[in-house]
């Protein structure tokens, strides 16, 4: 089964961009790539997915290398309310999400 | 209105207790997922349905029954609760199987005593 690694932490400033990367070294060939962000006391909210080169939506860009070996969220100009986990992730056999510990970002004022 | 809705919010009780927690979702999806997320905020797959038959079952104890009565509603059953039940337990939905976008709703914090 296809596993992620993302950075355990990040810490911002309120208008910066962030990057996060993602690797996924054994992610399947018909495997996506998605990202979930979650706020304190809520459950997940699909953020982007793609599958190669870049995805772009009015919240994030997705960028992934002809590889697939890793991906990367981009969040331009964060505000305080950006604060929150993001979990990448590829399928984990059928019908079937695998969270890893996410990336827990914290923007500063 | 709410996509995905669960309840009840919270829910405390005694080790030992029965208790079941309702999923609602009004977006017409085919398929609907139970998940646990525990204290380290690890968020595990339990179950998925597919109009309502049953697709995946994880390394769940059988005390945890899951109950689709059509495929709008995914409700979960815990018997003889215990101190390691007690986690948020998220209910989601997505338009088809093996779809990574999910829905998910705000959650069932169980607390056991």
């Amino acid at each position: 089964l296809a596993k992620t690694t993302q950075p355990i932490s990040m810490d911002s400033y309120e208008g910066q961009e962030v990057n996060i990367t993602c690797s996924h070294n054994n992610i399947a060939t018909n495997d996506y790539i998605t990202w979930y962000q979650q706020f304190p006391s809520q459950g997940p909210r699909f953020i982007i997915q793609g599958y190669k080169t870049k995805v772009t939506n009015e919240v994030a860009s997705l960028f992934i290398p002809a590889d697939r070996k890793s991906s990367t969220l981009s969040l331009p100009r964060v505000s305080l309310s950006d604060t929150a986990v993001y979990y990448c992730l590829v399928r984990g056999g059928y019908n079937k999400l695998i969270f890893g510990a996410g990336t827990r970002l914290a923007v500063h004022p | 209105d709410t996509a995905v809705s669960q309840t009840p919010k919270y829910l405390v009780t005694q080790m030992g207790n029965d208790k079941s927690i309702k999923c609602e979702q009004n977006l017409g999806h085919d398929t609907m997922y139970w998940y646990k997320q525990d204290s380290k905020k690890f968020l595990k797959i339990m179950f998925s349905y597919n109009n309502k038959e049953l697709i995946i079952n994880e390394t769940v104890p059988n005390r945890f029954s899951p109950k689709s009565p059509d495929k709008a509603h995914l409700n979960l059953h815990i018997n003889s609760l215990e101190l390691g039940d007690s986690a948020v337990y998220f209910c989601a939905s997505s338009p088809a199987q093996g779809g990574e976008t999910q829905y998910f709703g705000p959650g069932t914090r169980l607390l056991v005593l």
